[in-house]
């Protein structure tokens, strides 16, 4: 998990509240992106940002939202539109082309 | 031991076994092709990647192999050992400006047997 942290690493919700959730990286990469991961599923991704001020949809962005004001820091926000939070996000940065290293991640779950 | 990811999603080996784990892809136009580790609880691991011109790569303990011609990806673990339990997914990966995105398969968990 070198370089990346998250935080918290579970998370609670009631219905209907807004959640953060923080990823921190000090590998200096420019990339960073967020994905949800169901149960005995792969990855999907969320939300993802090239650079300070710039980012893009993932293939499930519906009910969440990011912001990258700084090259450090890319938090998801886990809107009371997402019908279906609970889950474990990961957080990644891209190196060079293809090495993704991803953080340990944060299990939300609705109460 | 060996097994298709995406329709068997399970595999059990004996420790000091070779395991190989299979992935099919759809997508001829990825860039790359790379293999994660995944143990429970943790964010995947890069393990090993290749790119899309090359047939096989080799790494410590693990060989690649990509065949183009069936769209099959498979991760070779030789020597098995307890700590190789995990689940192991391949990723496609598509290079664009602006991004370069990674799309996940579903995953193999692999148990090795003591």
């Amino acid at each position: 998990d070198g370089g990346i942290t998250q935080s918290p690493k579970y998370l609670f919700r009631k219905e209907g509240q807004n959640v953060t959730l923080s990823c921190e990286q000090n590998l200096n990469h420019d990339a960073m992106y967020w994905y949800r991961q169901d149960p005995g599923q792969g990855l999907r991704l969320i939300y993802y940002s090239q650079i300070v001020n710039d980012f893009q949809k993932g293939d499930i962005a519906e009910g969440y939202s990011v912001s990258r004001e700084k090259k450090e820091s890319f938090p998801l926000t886990v809107t009371s539109a997402q019908k279906n939070p609970t889950a474990f996000y990961l957080c990644a940065t891209l190196a060079g082309v293809n090495e993704q290293f991803f953080g340990p991640g944060t299990r939300l779950t609705v109460l | 031991g060996e097994s298709v990811g995406l329709h068997l999603p399970t595999l059990s080996v004996q420790e000091g076994d070779n395991s190989i784990i299979n992935c099919a892809y759809s997508n001829s136009a990825s860039d790359y092709f790379i293999w994660y580790k995944q143990e429970s609880g943790k964010g995947p691991q890069f393990i090993i990647d290749i790119r899309s011109n090359m047939d096989k790569r080799q790494g410590q303990r693990v060989t690649v192999l990509l065949n183009k011609t069936v769209k099959h990806l498979s991760l070779q673990i030789a020597a098995t050992q307890p700590g190789d339990s995990a689940v192991y997914f391949c990723a496609e990966l598509r290079l664009k400006a602006g991004a370069n995105n990674l799309f996940f398969g579903t995953g193999t968990r692999l148990t090795v047997i003591p």
